[in-house]
């Protein structure tokens, strides 16, 4: 049964066209998080959600923005998709903070 | 330096021999230690996790060590296989921004176990 969903799970986008990927969770888990995972590199977080806080990394550029309409659902907007944007994105959710993340099975973003 | 280190890089083994990965991390209030296992293509999994309250924790052929006071731990792999081969993430808990502590992951080991 899948826990962490994530819509599509290929997307193609053209230089500078704003882009939504979806994430949905079946956990009830109160933190959400979006990672960008480049090939061969660890996951890096974007940004993430504890219910309805938003907390955002310092390093993320603001081309990123994040909604959490509900618990199941969160989105991750890319305004102006770069070529550099192209990337495995990653949701994961977690009970708690510091605690164990499962992660859905990612989209895989393609800039054209 | 980086919060969380990992090495080796990359680390080749015969089938039935042991793997061992070792991360050390800056934070010394860190208190959790995940370990996730990526196939390639597919989604971190995690494989193994400890807490600090412990030092050593094992579940078959998977086992965790960690060493607070040397803030290091490390994943032990034994009797390897196949399908082990994947790449593996440690993580340590780290304060980036705000005041909450997210998971920084390790910059990964690609494990191939050969037959």
């Amino acid at each position: 049964d899948a826990m962490v969903i994530q819509n599509p799970r290929y997307q193609v986008t053209q230089f500078g066209k704003p882009v939504t990927l979806s994430c949905s969770q079946t956990l009830n888990h109160n933190v959400m998080y979006w990672y960008q995972q480049k090939s061969s590199q660890a996951p890096k977080l974007l940004f993430h959600y504890y219910d309805k806080d938003f907390n955002n990394e310092a390093d993320t550029p603001d081309n990123f923005q994040s909604r959490r309409p509900n618990t199941s659902f969160c989105f991750l907007d890319i305004r102006s998709p770069g070529l550099g944007d192209a990337a495995m994105y990653l949701c994961a959710t977690s009970n708690r903070l510091e605690r164990e993340q499962y992660f859905g099975p990612g989209t895989r973003l393609t800039v054209t | 330096g980086e919060n969380v280190e990992q090495h080796p890089s990359t680390l080749s083994v015969q089938e039935g021999d042991s793997a061992v990965i070792k991360c050390t991390y800056s934070d010394s209030a860190s208190n959790y230690f995940p370990w996730y296992k990526q196939e390639l293509g597919k989604r971190p999994q995690l494989i193994i996790d400890i807490r600090s309250n412990v030092g050593e924790k094992k579940d078959q052929r998977i086992a965790v060590t960690l060493n607070k006071t040397a803030k290091h731990f490390s994943l032990h792999i034994t009797e390897t296989q196949p399908e082990d081969s994947a790449v593996y993430f440690c993580a340590a808990p780290f304060i980036s921004s705000g005041s909450a502590r997210q998971l920084t992951f390790g910059s990964g080991t690609q494990l191939t176990v050969l037959p």
